[in-house]
């Protein structure tokens, strides 16, 4: 059982917008903690995606963006593309300096 | 760019001590700034944290692998290593050394090591 909630799967068309959710509590997110999204790709290691709730590393396409209010962070994908199918993970920590990891997401392109 | 490499027996039996090494290339440990992170994931399953260790050696585990971790660093050969004890299959999984800046604890990765634990 994750400390940080997600949505097992999620689904949506070529071109679409998807929104991936993560709900943590007022021990991680909700203090304050920042969140961080990354994509694994079957077979590969995961590859930070966002970080600090809504940055993107160099390379990670505009297409992808976060936010975060409250106990809870989300991550959108826009335009949505068949090589954007994949697992995300979002991430946050505790008081304590823990990394604390979401169950992960399935991101399926109909 | 930071290259990060784990290394160590793709096989341990029950009971034993598993034990990996994850060599960092492209930048020095010494230099500060870093928490370097073992990561774990069992087969079609999610991440686990393990736990990090600062340049300093100030280690920080998951409470639920503690009494079983030990996370070191070797800064002259740019390494740090991790140790978990008394290992069942339940220790089966991908292994990950990965980074992250101190002041936001988002990691980077290694491209991981599968280590079966069976006899």
């Amino acid at each position: 059982q994750s400390v940080l909630t997600q949505p097992p799967s999620v689904s949506g068309a070529p071109g679409q917008r998807v929104t991936i959710s993560c709900t943590g509590s007022s021990s991680n997110i909700g203090a304050g903690y920042d969140v961080h999204w990354y994509q694994q790709l079957p077979g590969t290691a995961p590859k930070l995606l966002i970080y600090g709730n809504s940055n993107r590393p160099s390379g990670v396409p505009d297409r992808f963006s976060g936010s975060k209010s409250g106990t809870s962070a989300s991550l959108a994908i826009t335009g949505l593309q068949a090589e954007d199918e994949a697992d995300y993970y979002c991430q946050s920590y505790d008081s304590s300096l823990s990394a604390l990891f979401g169950g992960g997401t399935k991101l399926t392109v109909l | 760019q930071v290259q990060l490499q784990e290394s160590g027996p793709g096989l341990v039996k029950p009971s034993q001590t598993l034990s990996l090494t994850c060599t960092v290339s492209g930048g020095s440990i010494s230099s500060g700034g870093y928490y370097w992170s073992w990561i774990r994931q069992h087969p079609g399953k999610g991440l686990e944290w393990i736990g990090y260790i600062y340049y300093s050696g100030s280690t920080y585990y998951n409470p639920s692998l503690k009494s079983r971790v030990t996370i070191s660093v070797d800064t002259s050969k740019n390494q740090f290593s991790l140790k978990l004890s008394s290992v069942t299959a339940a220790d089966t999984a991908v292994y990950y050394c990965a980074r992250a800046p101190e002041s936001q604890l988002a990691f980077s990765w290694g491209q991981g090591t599968l280590v079966t634990v069976s006899s």
